[in-house]
């Protein structure tokens, strides 16, 4: 049981370059989430999906896109980088208002 | 939409000590709250949760305490060791909200032998 995977775990982009960070998990949860994590600072919502084909932002939706076509899969998409951007990022699942299970988290760095 | 204020933002005590994180909430329809611990370099992972018909929770040395009244909850560790040592994050959800969880800024927890 692998949980909640995220890759990649570190990446370097420049500016204008554009990514898409993986997730998945294997817990059949319906709700799935993006955060940002900047340093010494809380996580923000970036994006959230409560199941399949269904998205919404969260509080810093800006820059980025979602897409949730299966339950198992919510990959983030940054279409121009910017060093705004910079950030480490967690994906998290859960059921309806319960424990949210998190990945190890992927450290971007735009430059 | 839903706001979460954490205090304090760092916090050292004396193995054995006892520690306390304190957040406020502003959406009184939220009705989840959980908090989570932080190593360095991985990600939260959950410690103890609480929901709005309960006022009190205990697991061994941690507890949380929530006042619905007053819109905030607590977290309670005893006899802290060094393990202890990380950063707590509290969050509140509603699920009239979509379910969503919204984090405090996080405390760092520094627990000296």
């Amino acid at each position: 049981n692998a949980g909640v995977t995220q890759t990649p775990k570190f990446r370097i982009l420049k500016i204008g370059q554009s990514m898409t960070l993986q997730c998945a998990q294997d817990m059949n949860h319906n709700y799935m989430y993006w955060y940002r994590q900047d340093p010494g600072m809380g996580l923000k919502l970036i994006y959230y999906s409560v199941g399949a084909g269904i998205t919404d932002k969260g509080e810093v939706p800006n820059g980025y896109n979602v897409s949730r076509s299966t339950t198992e899969d919510f990959p983030l998409r940054l279409e121009l980088a910017a060093p705004s951007q910079t950030s480490v990022y967690f994906c998290a699942s859960s059921f309806t208002n319960t424990e949210a299970f998190f990945g190890q988290g992927t450290r971007l760095t735009v430059v | 939409g839903e706001n979460v204020e954490q205090h304090p933002s760092t916090l050292s005590v004396q193995e054995g000590d006892s520690a306390v994180i304190k957040c406020t909430y502003s959406d009184s329809a939220s009705n989840y709250f959980p908090w989570y611990k932080q190593e360095l370099g991985k990600g939260p992972q959950l410690i103890i949760d609480i929901r709005s018909n309960v006022g009190e929770k205990k697991d061994q040395r941690i507890a949380v305490t929530l006042n619905k009244t007053a819109k905030h909850f607590s977290l309670h560790i005893t006899e802290t060791q060094p393990e202890d040592s990380a950063v707590y994050f509290c969050a509140a959800s509603s699920y009239n909200q979509g379910g969503k969880l919204i984090f405090g800024q996080g405390t760092e927890l520094s627990v000296k032998p």
